[in-house]
């Protein structure tokens, strides 16, 4: 079995600080992992992925996330916060070989204050 | 092209009473997903079909929930006998092939259902 901790359910922090948002899973077998963003009003969107290779991902909008494997990590960063960053993140892992069904964290409302 | 979409946005119901969620995948995508996210909580896997095996059915919490797909097109979740506990925002997803390998999950907007 899979799951998935957020260990922080909200984040409050100044536009221009520094944010990590943490996640830790547990699995009995090898895992994809994601970032997924959920704006006020708006659907579920990818912010981005470790699938292979380089341990370190970005996203297009200056969010970073390192896998770990022997801490069983996958912390989301960004060095400087806009306001519209404000909006709730999700953690998933994807195990290998079952299906496709994604286990989500519970979730880290970030709000971005000026 | 378009993306996924679902109907209605927001529903409101009575306890006791059924409802359908309808999904509409992006065209070509033979997979297909069903999540639940309540309140404050994380999304929840209920049922996946591929193609035209038989659907993974085991995140369904009872069985007042089933759903179906016709092809590889629209799904149905249907939730009969509706409680409360049953009110969330039901989300959709499809990709374009499942199994093993990764494939993007492209999300719709979701239903968000309110049980009275």
């Amino acid at each position: 079995a899979q799951s998935v901790t957020q260990l922080d359910s909200q984040v409050p922090v100044f536009e221009e600080a520094p944010v990590e948002l943490r996640c830790n899973y547990s699995s009995s077998v090898s895992v994809y992992l994601f970032w997924y963003v959920q704006y006020p009003n708006q659907g579920l969107q990818l912010l981005l992925k470790y699938l292979s290779g380089s341990t370190l991902v970005e996203s297009i909008n200056g969010f970073e996330a390192e896998f770990n494997k022997s801490q069983t990590s996958f912390h989301l960063r960004k060095p400087s916060v806009h306001i519209s960053d404000t909006a709730e993140y999700f953690c998933a892992v994807l195990p290998y070989n079952q299906g496709g069904k994604l286990i989500f964290g519970q979730g880290t409302e970030l709000s971005v204050k000026p | 092209g378009a993306g996924v979409s679902q109907s209605p946005s927001n529903k409101v119901t009575e306890k006791g009473k059924d409802v359908e969620l309808r999904c509409d995948p992006i065209s070509g995508h033979t997979a297909l997903y069903w999540y639940r996210q309540r309140l404050g909580q994380g999304l929840e896997f209920l049922i996946y079909f591929q193609g035209n095996s038989a659907p993974d059915k085991s995140g369904l919490p009872s069985d007042r929930f089933s759903a179906e797909r016709t092809g590889e097109s629209v799904s149905t979740l249907t939730i009969q006998r509706t409680q409360q506990e049953d009110s969330a925002v039901y989300l959709c997803a499809s990709s374009s092939r499942g199994g093993g390998n990764y494939n993007e999950q492209f999300f719709g907007p979701g239903t968000r259902l309110t049980v009275l």
